[in-house]
């Protein structure tokens, strides 16, 4: 069956624009989660959806940061007045189980942001 | 608070020799530890996973790993490497249902 899909595959942008990023789980998966990779590093963790409701938005670094998932699937990350620090790739994951640590995470290829 | 750490961004070996990518973990409460590969210009794909069912873990593409509690570790290992193998490696530990990463490890595999 169809992955996890992640568009745009890339977003170049200028400081101060607004940007959305999209991520569609695979069907029937009730977690949902966003990471943000830089270069070098390792996934850092952002956001989770049990559902529809945030469930932990720890990870977001700041207000200008949000994410959606109105009806339980698709979801979006939102990024007001960008800054060439939120250059990275962003990559959302799904799993079966919401609030099963266990539970294996399906990445998606990831959305690489590049802030001028 | 969890965390992983990699010992070693990159390791080279030769097509043939053993690999073992090192990771060790830091926690509070019994872990749940995970091996992903990263192929160039792809998603993270899991490897494998240790969830206290058993302390060796067989992955995928001839992976496996020991979950070690005396040591904290859980190290990676292949006992013969193809040149397919290149890729990143990232070990992850759960925290609250997220996954917390090390900063990974680049295998470069040589003829």
């Amino acid at each position: 069956g169809a992955g996890v899909s992640q568009t745009p595959s890339n977003k170049v942008t200028e400081k101060g624009k607004y940007v959305e990023l999209r991520c569609d789980p695979i069907s029937g998966h009730t977690a949902l989660y966003w990471y943000r990779q830089s270069l070098g590093q390792g996934p850092e963790f952002l956001i989770y959806f049990q559902g529809t409701g945030a469930a932990d938005d720890s990870g977001l670094p700041n207000d200008r940061f949000f994410a959606v998932r109105p009806e339980g699937s698709v979801s979006t990350l939102k990024i007001q007045r960008t800054e060439r620090g939120d250059s990275a790739v962003y990559l959302c994951a799904s799993s079966l189980i919401a609030g099963a640590s266990t539970d294996t995470q399906y990445f998606g290829p990831g959305t690489r942001l590049t802030v001028l | 608070a969890q965390s992983v750490t990699q010992l070693g961004s990159h390791v080279s070996v030769s097509e043939g020799a053993l690999v073992l990518l090192r990771c060790n973990y830091s926690s509070s409460v019994p872990p749940y530890l995970f091996w992903y590969v990263q192929y160039p210009n792809q998603g993270l794909q899991l490897l494998l996973k240790y969830t206290s069912a058993a302390t060796l873990v067989k992955g995928i593409n001839g992976f496996e790993a020991e979950f070690k509690k005396s040591e904290t570790s859980f190290h990676l290992t292949k006992p013969s490497a193809h040149m397919s193998d290149a890729a990143e490696y990232f070990c992850a530990v759960t925290s609250r249902r997220a996954l917390t990463f090390g900063s990974g490890t680049r295998l470069q595999v040589q003829p």
